[in-house]
């Protein structure tokens, strides 16, 4: 597909569970991003990679929290010991380059995550 | 803490009418401002966006109108219709970092009236 691609669409699991979130960008953009949106808010920006490395984490809330990009295009954002206020949709972006020109930020449909 | 604030948080607007969004920052390292749209279930989709070096932009019925000494930027839907339906957020981001993260604001749902 030509957009950013998100799976799953839909995650419900137990608190206490660990979850795996997928995103596929945009072929060619070396810039991805991970936000949290909840509901009735803006999104709210977790982590940016720059090809594999991951140049900015500090919007991820705490240590159970984890993202890897092994191969500068899929990355996975990871949540152990899951916690009822993780609820949220989790929002993956991606872009040409972020280090120049500000290229704009593409964003995939999202993987909403229910934690019961 | 709230970096990019958005008003208002909801307006009903005629189709045919003029909807109007406004949002301010505080961080003086931002240097642009994206609008999205994003309907429901879906992701935010990028709509205008603006540097600080014009005061206003447009595009289509979209326009963006911005106050660097204010520290504020507002985007004006002209021509409402009913397809505008939508929750809009701002956002700011510094380019010139390395990342180029957004900040956004609360966003506003706006409802367009046949």
């Amino acid at each position: 597909g030509a957009g950013v691609s998100q799976t799953p669409s839909n995650k419900v699991t137990e608190k206490g569970k660990y979850v795996e979130l997928r995103c596929d960008p945009i072929s060619g953009h070396t810039a991805l991003y991970w936000y949290r949106q909840s509901l009735g808010q803006g999104p709210e920006f977790l982590i940016y990679f720059q090809g594999t490395g991951a140049a900015d984490d500090s919007g991820l809330p705490n240590d159970r929290f984890f993202a890897v990009r092994p191969e500068g295009s899929v990355s996975t954002l990871k949540i152990q010991r899951t916690e009822r206020g993780d609820s949220a949709v989790y929002l993956c972006a991606s872009s040409r380059s972020s280090v120049s020109e500000g290229w704009p930020q593409h964003f995939g449909d999202g993987t909403r995550l229910s934690i019961l | 803490q709230q970096q990019v604030k958005q008003s208002p948080q909801s307006l009903i607007v005629q189709k045919g009418g003029i909807s109007i969004i406004n949002c301010a920052y505080e961080n003086t390292a931002f240097d642009y401002f994206p609008w999205y749209q994003q309907f429901p279930g879906k992701g935010p989709a990028l709509l205008i966006a603006i540097r600080p070096d014009v005061s206003e932009k447009k595009e289509g019925r979209f326009t963006i109108s911005f106050n660097k000494s204010a520290k504020q930027f507002s985007l004006h839907i002209m021509d409402s219709q009913p397809g505008d339906s939508a929750t809009y957020f701002c956002a700011a981001g510094d380019w010139r970092a390395a990342g180029n993260k957004l900040t956004f604001g609360g966003g506003t749902r706006v409802l367009v009236k046949p």
